[in-house]
């Protein structure tokens, strides 16, 4: 089985600064990774996904993930913010191979961005 | 990726109803999601519904209480059932991407429970 844990479950930064959002997981077999995003009364949008190759992965609205097998983590960055950033942020893991594609996703980060 | 769409988007009910989701696919998909986010935290599995099969019901959740169905390949339905203040939750369905590995999800459906 897997297990994710997000290190924050609230992130408050200035509009214009970088931002971290931490995730670590657990998993005795190889994973996919993956990060949603969730603006307010929406549903959730995939922002990026490590499935192989570069442990550097870029996805949209400039957000880009970095994965790290030693370390057991895959940490979300922006180095600038926008007021429109404003959203939860879901890290979620399938077991790489598996027939089931189940995901298991962390609790979630509250990023605000503040003017 | 696909287009997802869910209805109602939103509906208020009494206990001891029971109220269906639709859950319609622009394209058609081999595996089909349902989860349920609780407010304020992350999104729990329910069950996982293949055409042409019954569903896989994840770890404290059963079909009497969230019987699916999965008529083709486009659309899927989630019942909540007997319900109580306990269900109001968002209620998302998600389908499989062309790879297989990433997951696209409806802008889910928000229902109270009074």
């Amino acid at each position: 089985a897997q297990s994710v844990t997000q290190l924050d479950s609230q992130v408050p930064v200035f509009e214009e600064a970088p931002v971290e959002l931490r995730c670590n997981y657990s998993s005795s077999v190889s994973v996919y990774l993956f990060w949603y995003v969730q603006y307010p009364n929406q549903g959730l949008q995939l922002l990026l996904k490590y499935l192989s190759g570069s442990t550097l992965v870029k996805g949209i609205n400039g957000f880009e993930a970095e994965f790290n097998k030693s370390q057991t983590s895959f940490h979300l960055r922006k180095p600038s913010v926008h007021i429109s950033d404003t959203a939860e942020y879901f890290c979620a893991v399938t077991r790489r191979g598996g027939s089931n594609y189940k995901l298991t996703f962390g609790k979630g980060t509250l990023l605000t961005v503040n003017p | 990726s696909a287009v997802i769409s869910q209805k109602p988007s939103r509906d208020i009910c009494q206990r001891g109803t029971s109220l269906t989701i639709q859950c319609q696919v622009d394209s058609q998909v081999t595996m089909m999601f349902w989860y349920r986010q609780q407010p304020g935290q992350s999104l729990t599995l329910i069950a996982t519904a293949n055409q042409g099969s019954e569903a896989t019901y994840e770890s404290g959740f059963v079909i009497d209480k969230f019987p699916i169905s999965r008529p083709n390949l486009t659309f899927s339905t989630l019942t909540v059932s007997n319900m109580s203040p306990e269900d109001s939750s968002i209620y998302l369905c998600s389908v499989t991407g062309q790879l297989g590995s990433e997951q696209y999800f409806g802008p889910g459906t928000r229902l109270t429970v009074t």
